[in-house]
């Protein structure tokens, strides 16, 4: 169990610009989440996937994002055109099973400037 | 919408010292989890309480469910300074026939144990 894996660990960037991210899920988790955490907060939902089926949406995901899980294994989350409000530690996490406790990766911290 | 909401924010207590962390949420679940963070860290898991009146224990930390009052606790026993972090409770929305799968965090409570 190599756990959940995100790269980049950090991404600096300037408004406007487009940014992605990868992760990784444990290999034999099929669900995998995206999350977003700001400073002193809880993580929020952003999307999850079953596989590769992108089964739910927040409404914080406005049209500038866009995620992906081609063949059911790692995933990517794009920001395009990306504003000061974007910045936020960006948090992977899979699992094997509803019910099971999420698997967290260490995050990718976004800062737009 | 679901509503998760931990008190107290922060906690400043000594070593040896006995505490509760409380979660409360605002409609019916039976799916609640605790994680605690380390500064600059992600999250791990802790427990995960699915029915009415689970209670896990893990060391220090004991954490109950009560699904009736909408209520978790996360009890410390003994503080140590290894206990330093922040908790976060989530609970799973069961209000949706599907994609019921997302969990909706608390904002966390920051423990501090000074020696």
């Amino acid at each position: 169990d190599t756990g959940v894996s995100q790269d980049p660990r950090h991404k600096i960037t300037k408004r406007g610009q487009n940014v992605t991210f990868r992760c990784d899920p444990i290999s034999e988790h099929n669900r995998l989440y995206w999350y977003r955490q700001t400073l002193g907060q809880g993580p929020e939902f952003l999307t999850y996937f079953q596989n590769e089926a992108q089964l739910e949406k927040s409404r914080l995901l406005s049209d500038r994002f866009s995620a992906e899980r081609p063949k059911g294994s790692f995933s990517t989350l794009e920001i395009q055109r990306t504003e000061q409000g974007d910045s936020a530690m960006y948090l992977c996490a899979s699992s094997l099973t509803q019910g099971a406790p999420l698997h967290f990766g260490n995050g990718t911290r976004l800062t737009v400037t | 919408e679901l509503k998760v909401e931990q008190n107290p924010l922060f906690l400043s207590m000594q070593e040896g010292k006995n505490y509760t962390i409380y979660c409360n949420y605002s409609t019916t679940s039976d799916r609640l989890y605790w994680y605690r963070q380390d500064p600059g860290k992600s999250l791990e898991s802790l427990f995960v309480l699915l029915s009415n009146g689970a209670v896990k224990q893990e060391g220090r930390l004991m954490a109950s469910l009560d699904t009736k009052a909408r209520l978790s606790t996360l009890h410390i026993t003994a503080a140590v300074h290894d206990l330093s972090a922040t908790y976060f409770c989530a609970v799973e929305d069961e209000s949706k026939n599907f994609g019921n799968e997302k969990l909706t965090f608390g904002t966390g409570t920051r423990l501090t144990i000074i020696p």
